[in-house]
């Protein structure tokens, strides 16, 4: 299996853009995470999905974040507007048990 | 709700020597406890997990760890660090939901 494949790997933006980072779990796998990282705050869990259904999104910093898993094999995290203090990197994984990680999309926004 | 905490933000060791790094988390129910390592530029990778059975559990490149439930404690030790080592280290816990929860971290600098 080839893991959780995320796109794109870097994102430079301008504030006020849309960003929509991409995720495709491995096979199989019923939950589906999306974690920020950051120097200051560490791992944030952002949302969960099981089944393609979100269960928690306690952890969406705020109404500018959105994400979406329309089928088993894609979810997609959106930030409208994007902000600086958005700069990050995002992790996707997937899993029922362990976590397996995606390589992260480096996010920038200037 | 459940949360982790890692004592050790930066810990700098010589080669060969021993390794212990803390984890202690906040939860009252059965929990799952994982480490996690992130190599420089990397995406984070699993050393090792406890859900049940043994309190002591080996994982990958001769980490292991051991769980305490009278301390709520989950402990990273390896006997001989590599400078391969260098990392940041992650405790997580898992408890009455499938929610991952991470700890800050732990630096860990191994200089040859």
């Amino acid at each position: 299996d080839a893991g959780v494949i995320q796109s794109p790997r870097h994102e430079v933006t301008e504030m006020g853009q849309e960003v929509t980072l991409r995720c495709k779990p491995i096979s199989g796998h019923d939950y589906l995470f999306w974690y920020r990282q950051t120097m200051m705050r560490g791992l944030e869990l952002l949302i969960y999905f099981n089944n393609n259904v979100p269960i928690d999104d306690s952890g969406m910093p705020e109404d500018r974040f959105s994400a979406k898993m329309p089928n088993a094999s894609f979810s997609t995290l959106k930030i409208q507007p994007s902000e600086p203090r958005d700069s990050a990197v995002y992790f996707c994984a997937s899993g029922d048990g362990e976590l397996f990680f995606g390589e992260g999309s480096r996010l920038t926004v200037l | 709700a459940q949360s982790v905490s890692q004592h050790n933000h930066h810990v700098i060791l010589s080669e060969a020597a021993s390794l212990e790094l803390g984890c202690n988390y906040s939860y009252g129910g059965t929990v799952n406890l994982f480490w996690y390592v992130q190599y420089p530029g990397q995406h984070l990778q699993l050393l090792l997990k406890y859900f049940s059975g043994d309190p002591l559990v080996k994982g990958i490149k001769g980490f292991e760890a051991e769980f305490i439930k009278s301390k709520f404690s989950f402990n990273l030790r390896k006997p001989s660090v590599q400078w391969s080592d260098t990392a940041e280290y992650f405790c997580a816990v898992k408890g009455g939901s499938y929610k991952l929860i991470f700890g800050s971290g732990t630096r860990l600098l191994v200089r040859p």
